[in-house]
């Protein structure tokens, strides 16, 4: 299976900062990369898809990159609501994996 | 407005089966891919199963082959996950999710919980 490793696992940042999180593929994944967004008591949502395509509804502070195996999910202008766990899905084979999250505090 | 609505989710004694439904609507359901995704409690997300439109399983974790199959009824716009011998470590918050693009997540539903204890 393919392993995904987000890094870091916690991240403090305050309103209005520019953040960035990764993620890691064990091996390649072409683009079959997904972020998803989980505020604490509700179910995910996804805010990127093929590594750089921002979903419908998705704010534009949020964006992402691909380089190989590494992916980079960036927030700008940090807001209240953005505070919740970020996870890494590939969906470039079966089974998908998620990777373990990046929980974004305050 | 895409709605996934699960159900089935209770507290069992390990070893027992369980059904879980999911209830979709505002999307053609059968044109397309659905998965399960679980989340343990204070845990990360785990990638249980895909069905394709015509009933094709497009794969399982390893933690459940064998033991969950995932089924879908396109006249009545829902799928099921049917769980066997369960355990303890099957404890967990049960989502549904709608196939988008490239096989992400596009929508979810708020999920059901399953408790496995003796």
């Amino acid at each position: 299976d393919i392993q995904m490793t987000q890094s870091p696992s916690s991240l403090s940042a305050s309103i209005g900062d520019r953040v960035t999180m990764t993620c890691r593929a064990s091996q390649s994944i072409n683009t079959y990369l997904n972020w998803y967004q989980q505020r604490p008591g509700e179910a995910p949502s996804l805010l990127i898809y093929a590594a750089t395509t921002l979903q419908s509804g998705v704010p534009s502070r949020f964006s992402a990159s691909a380089s190989g195996t590494d992916f980079t999910l960036t927030i700008n202008s940090l807001q209240p609501e953005d505070f919740a766990t970020y996870y890494c899905q590939q969906s470039y084979t079966r089974p998908s994996t998620f990777g373990q999250g990046t929980k974004l505090e305050i | 407005e895409v709605q996934l609505v699960e159900s089935g989710g209770d507290k069992v004694q390990p070893g027992t089966s369980l059904r879980l439904s999911c209830a979709a609507s505002g999307f053609t359901f059968d044109d397309y891919v659905m998965h399960w995704v679980r989340q343990a409690p204070g845990k990360g997300l785990e990638w249980l199963s895909a069905i394709s439109w015509r009933s094709e399983i497009l794969g399982s974790a390893d933690s459940v082959k064998g033991r969950f199959i995932i089924s879908r009824d396109n006249a009545k716009n829902s799928l099921y996950l049917y769980m066997d011998s369960l355990t303890t470590d099957d404890t967990a918050l049960y989502y549904c999710a709608k196939g988008g693009y490239g096989g992400a997540l596009d929508h979810w539903g708020q999920g059901t919980l399953v408790t496995v204890s003796s």
